[in-house]
């Protein structure tokens, strides 16, 4: 298995910019989440997906942010007008639901506003 | 958001040396999970526990689940130079596929010197 990719690694762009994200999840794994990570914390839940639909987004992804899925594979998170306050790593993880479901992570998308 | 309270925040020690670091939380989780990340990656899952009381080892790692279920523990007996990264303790309320959300502590920074 290949694991949970993610383009860009790194993302420098300017307040008031749009930026969007991939994630291409493990083969087969059904289920993808979305957190964000700033400095000295550990990661926060952001929005999980099962297949395509959307199921949880968390008080965190304002409207400035929206997720997709839109075939049940890959998804994509686009932040609009950012602000300085976005710069974070953002991580993707997958998971199946069967005998084992725990979220393996992806290397992550480092964003920076400046 | 929550987050789990994990210490010590750092630790700096020598290679051979044997490392414990905990997490505790004010509400109970069905499931635990350690997490390491190195930098500029995402995080690598370590050791998953399921059952209060249960002991797990993966190699030079050992943890547990608390018997409240509000606390998990994370031990590498005869640390080596690799061993070096961040440390995360996670919490998930729900077991098997029926949950999802994971909540993070904010990490334990370990340092190996050779």
């Amino acid at each position: 298995d290949t694991g949970v990719s993610q383009n860009p690694r790194h993302k420098i762009t300017k307040r008031g910019q749009n930026v969007t994200f991939r994630c291409d999840p493990i083969s087969e794994h059904n289920r993808l989440y979305w957190y964000r990570q700033t400095l000295g914390q550990g990661p926060e839940f952001l929005t999980y997906f099962q297949n395509e639909a959307q199921l949880e987004k968390s008080r965190l992804l304002s409207d400035r942010f929206s997720a997709e899925r839109p075939k049940g594979s890959f998804s994509t998170l686009e932040i609009q007008r950012t602000e300085q306050g976005d710069s974070a790593m953002y991580l993707c993880a997958s998971s199946f639901i069967g005998l084992t479901y725990e979220q393996y992570f992806g290397p992550g998308t480092r964003l920076t506003v400046t | 958001g929550q987050q789990l309270n994990q210490s010590p925040q750092s630790m700096f020690i020598q290679e051979g040396e044997d490392v414990s670091m905990n997490c505790t939380s004010s509400s109970i989780f069905n499931t635990w999970l350690w997490y390491k990340q190195d930098p500029g990656e995402g995080p690598v899952l370590l050791i998953a526990l399921y059952k209060a009381g249960e002991l797990t080892s993966n190699g030079r790692l050992t943890a547990q689940f608390g018997i409240t279920r509000k606390d998990s523990f994370l031990n590498i007996s005869a640390s080596i130079p690799s061993d070096v990264g961040i440390y995360f303790c996670a919490g998930r309320v729900g077991s098997g596929g029926s949950n999802y959300k994971l909540t993070f502590g904010k990490g334990t920074l370990l340092t190996v010197n050779p």
